[in-house]
């Protein structure tokens, strides 16, 4: 089991630029949320997929953000254009079944937005 | 809605002390809760978690009480070592059974030798 994986780890862009964050859920998840830390904020939920099907994203903070999940073992989170309060810590994680399950977090892409 | 306050940090304590951090929440019906650390540099991993009322979630030496009467889920641990500073959420999962957890802000433990 790899665990959820996440990439790129680190990612420095202009402000303006399109930004495009991965994720590969652990095999047989079928939720998939996507979530955004910052100190001055913390823990934000941005957006869950159930069945590759986006359930609520009333998390997205504008429409420079967007997220696809095409198939149960891909999703992207993109920005466009980036602006330098998007920096942060963004998380991928998935969970196999709805109601108690826990959630399995990757290890976050750091994205910095100058 | 629901949600999920814990205790303001950081919390500094040196190793071998007593550990106890606060959280309460807010819910209608009964929530599962749970526990989640998140160590420098990675995502956040599940610590222990409680289903039912009563129900004291465990691992590795911590533990946490579902209690219902005072909707509270405090973490304890009986003797921290340095390697168990880190940063401690507390979440509640969403009852409309789609997985999803609402978390609280975080709560930073940092041990001293």
């Amino acid at each position: 089991d790899a665990g959820v994986i996440q990439s790129p780890r680190h990612e420095v862009t202009e402000m303006g630029q399109e930004v495009t964050l991965r994720c590969k859920p652990i095999s047989g998840h079928n939720s998939l949320f996507w979530y955004r830390q910052t100190m001055m904020r913390g823990l934000e939920l941005l957006i869950y997929f159930n069945n590759n099907v986006p359930i609520d994203d009333s998390g997205m903070p504008e429409d420079r953000f967007s997220a696809k999940m095409p198939n149960a073992s891909f999703s992207t989170l993109k920005i466009q254009p980036s602006e330098p309060r998007d920096s942060a810590v963004y998380f991928c994680a998935s969970s196999p079944r709805s109601g108690n399950s826990p959630l399995h977090f990757g290890n976050g892409t750091r994205l910095t937005v100058t | 809605g629901d949600s999920v306050t814990q205790m303001e940090g950081p919390v500094t304590l040196s190793e071998e002390a007593f550990l106890t951090i606060n959280c309460t929440y807010t819910a209608t019906g009964y929530p599962s809760l749970f526990w989640y650390v998140q160590y420098p540099g990675e995502g956040l991993q599940l610590l222990l978690k409680a289903t039912k009322a009563d129900d004291k979630g465990s691992n590795k030496g911590f533990e946490a009480t579902y209690r219902k009467e005072t909707t509270s889920f405090h973490l304890e641990k009986g003797s921290v070592q340095v390697s168990d500073s880190a940063v401690y959420f507390c979440a509640l999962s969403d009852l409309s059974n789609t997985g999803k957890l609402i978390f609280g802000q975080g709560t930073t433990l940092q041990v001293k030798p």
